[in-house]
């Protein structure tokens, strides 16, 4: 299994909804991200876990918040987001350091806050 | 991480060479040269590596100067199919999106 698997695909939320995007991946890898991506934008680094522990906080509002609760699976938990939080986000995983493979990236949820 | 320059868009006719640049002028000796390449609505995809001698996969091949102040990605021979936008990151950890190229195949 070469993948990352990111569901769901698509998803349309109230301001005062609470949602989770879920990102899976059985390559053994060691470390995730959270990717943020607004139209006709490149990718914008969020969030980075390494052996299941949050390495890298890219000074996201509270909002967000992420969780890997084992080393295939990492969530993102949404609560009273903004209309502007309407984006792509993606997921990615690595060996931990990523250097000798690059990251394998999921397809992404679009995200719609209504 | 080193900061990256590419064009903003290119074209290139179907079945021949795509030649990308990439200017890293300030990157140090312990970064990689990645390229990735995004499909519209899809994650990005990795495509090649490198650290100071030139790669090549099925893909792609990846030029590094000497001084690796720059690199060039080469598709051998595009098809509609390499449309895309590739990026090209110099980096030690992290990976760090800068504005990438915007690749038109022409038929």
């Amino acid at each position: 299994d070469t993948e990352v698997t990111q569901t769901p695909k698509h998803l349309v939320m109230g301001m005062t909804n609470k949602k989770s995007l879920k990102c899976e991946q059985h390559m053994g890898h060691r470390a995730m991200y959270w990717y943020k991506q607004k139209a006709k934008k490149p990718p914008e680094l969020m969030f980075v876990y390494s052996y299941e522990k949050l390495s890298i906080n890219e000074s996201v509002p509270s909002r967000f918040s992420p969780e890997c609760p084992n080393s295939s699976l990492l969530n993102l938990h949404l609560h009273a987001l903004q209309p502007e939080d309407s984006a792509l986000y993606l997921c990615a995983s690595s060996t931990p350091t990523g250097k000798n493979y690059g990251y394998t990236f999921g397809s992404g949820t679009r995200l719609t806050v209504v | 991480d080193a900061k990256t320059t590419q064009p903003p868009s290119m074209d290139c006719a179907e079945g021949r060479a795509a030649n990308l640049p990439c200017n890293h002028s300030t990157i140090s000796g312990n970064e990689y040269v990645y390229w990735y390449r995004q499909i519209h609505s899809q994650g990005p995809q990795y495509i090649i590596h490198g650290l100071k001698n030139n790669e090549t996969n099925e893909m792609a091949s990846l030029i590094i100067t000497e001084d690796r102040k720059s690199s060039t990605l080469i598709l051998p021979h595009a098809t509609l199919r390499d449309t895309a936008v590739y990026y090209c990151i110099a980096r030690d950890d992290k990976i760090i999106f800068g504005k990438g190229t915007r690749l038109h195949i022409l038929p």
